[in-house]
């Protein structure tokens, strides 16, 4: 089957870093993407990887090691507007993305 | 209009009624989606549609129907609710499959079938 794995939440504190990994199996593999969703709103797109390593974006970066299934989000100087779920999503051979569940992050001041 | 619109943004819904959701975009993406989200779980994809006039069986297509008659416009159908159907429902575009751009959603419509 297919899955992907991620932490049902996750504490920080303010002006903190933190990391939420990301695990997959799926059935090929076209790409990692992160996003973000405020509770009650629509998940919004943070990054895309598809090639190993770090992508930067700002206080975000996303990291992709394909040869072990891997991703991590890493948040810096994190702020309370952070406050959110982050879904991880691989798109597989068939170009249809499998998602997480997504990982709950509390920051507290 | 900018995005995608979905509605109604909430219902509640005797078990046996019809109903359907409607999603509207203008950005002229080829490819949309329907999605329900339940507490717990990822994202799962109840049907899709590739481009106008096509369109394709999801993870969980079960009790749904769409039809894709233009660009705009994919409207999703429970042709007799029940209360298992009970979700957040979110409607996406992106302007291709297959390509490395990202998912639009719309706000969500949260059903409560009773």
């Amino acid at each position: 089957g297919q899955n992907i794995d991620q932490p049902t939440e996750m504490t920080a504190t303010e002006g903190a870093i933190v990391q939420i990994n990301c695990t997959y199996q799926t059935s090929g593999f076209n790409g990692l993407f992160w996003y973000q969703q405020h509770a009650g709103e629509a998940p919004t797109f943070l990054s895309y990887n598809v090639l190993d390593g770090l992508e930067e974006k700002g206080r975000f970066s996303s990291f992709l090691s394909r040869s072990k299934g891997y991703s991590y989000l890493l948040l810096k100087e994190l702020q309370m507007k952070d406050s959110a779920s982050y879904l991880c999503a691989v798109r597989n051979s068939n170009y249809q993305l499998i998602w997480g569940a997504g990982t709950k992050l509390i920051i507290k001041p | 209009i900018a995005g995608i619109t979905q509605a109604p943004t909430s219902q509640i819904l005797a078990a046996g009624r019809r109903m359907t959701l409607r999603c509207t975009q203008d950005m002229r993406h080829n490819a949309m989606y329907w999605y329900r989200q339940d507490l717990g779980l990822g994202l799962r994809l109840i049907h899709y549609s590739n481009t106008a006039g096509t369109t394709g069986k999801g993870e969980v297509p079960d009790g749904y129907s769409v039809s894709r008659a233009n660009t705009d416009d994919f409207p999703l159908t429970l042709a007799s609710a029940v209360p298992s159907q009970t979700s957040v429902y979110f409607c996406a575009s992106s302007d291709s499959p297959g390509s490395a751009g990202e998912l639009f959603f719309g706000e969500g419509s949260r059903l409560t079938v009773l």
